[in-house]
């Protein structure tokens, strides 16, 4: 089971680069890494998804290493309205007794002017 | 929008009512989630279908009856519900059970009060 790590809570600024990282010592040679943005009381969203080196969309970059065992999401400059939670899911395989679709606890981002 | 609608988006039941969620998805997906999120607590996943055949039931309680009569279409049946099941219940769908890469679509949730 690909296990994850976040931290729980960061604090940044309006305009400044936030880097979270997620680490994921087992994981599996088919997992991809995907990361969800969720606001209070509504369901997560989808914002990234690598499987190496590093990807980019219009919302944030992901950098993963070569050992693959943890990534990075990356969003530039930052707003009051990325203050979410965010989530670090490892894979998506559903076999007996193997992967599940287990969110851990997610990284508050809290943004202030 | 994600293309996975729920409702009713909030529900306040007493401990003897039945009442039903209902989740919808316009993606074309095979696989339906539900997942409970507590307050201040990570999501929960709960049962999963692909192709309307239930691959998953994460030790859910009888009180909680799910039914995918097709692939758009999920349910949760609810019944004799306790306080404690108060909760934000999302319903998910993604393209397949999954092949590493999947991604999942969430409805914006019904946020369900048991008094």
């Amino acid at each position: 089971l690909a296990k994850t790590t976040q931290p729980i809570s960061m604090d940044s600024y309006e305009g400044q680069e936030v880097n979270i990282t997620c680490s994921h010592n087992n994981i599996a040679t088919n997992d991809y890494i995907t990361w969800y943005q969720q606001f209070p009381s509504q369901g997560p969203r989808f914002i990234i998804q690598g499987y190496k080196t590093k990807v980019t969309n219009e919302v944030a970059s992901l950098f993963i290493p070569a050992d693959r065992k943890s990534s990075t999401l990356s969003l530039p400059r930052v707003s009051l309205s990325d203050t979410a939670v965010y989530y670090c899911l490892v894979g998506l395989i559903l076999t007996g007794g193997g992967n599940k679709l287990t969110f851990g606890t997610g990284t508050q981002l809290k943004v202030e002017l | 929008e994600t293309g996975v609608t729920q409702t009713p988006r909030h529900l306040v039941m007493g401990m003897t009512n039945k009442k039903s969620l209902k989740c919808e998805q316009h993606l074309g997906h095979n696989a339906m989630y539900w997942y409970k999120q507590s307050a201040k607590k990570p999501l929960e996943l709960m049962f999963v279908y692909s192709l309307e055949e239930r691959v998953e039931n994460n030790s859910v309680p009888s009180r909680f009856s799910p039914e995918c009569p097709n692939s758009s279409h999920l349910f949760l049946h609810l019944h004799t519900l306790q306080p404690e099941d108060s909760a934000l219940y999302l319903c998910a769908s993604s393209l397949s059970r999954g092949q590493g890469n999947e991604k999942l679509f969430f409805g914006s949730g019904t946020q369900l009060s048991v008094l």
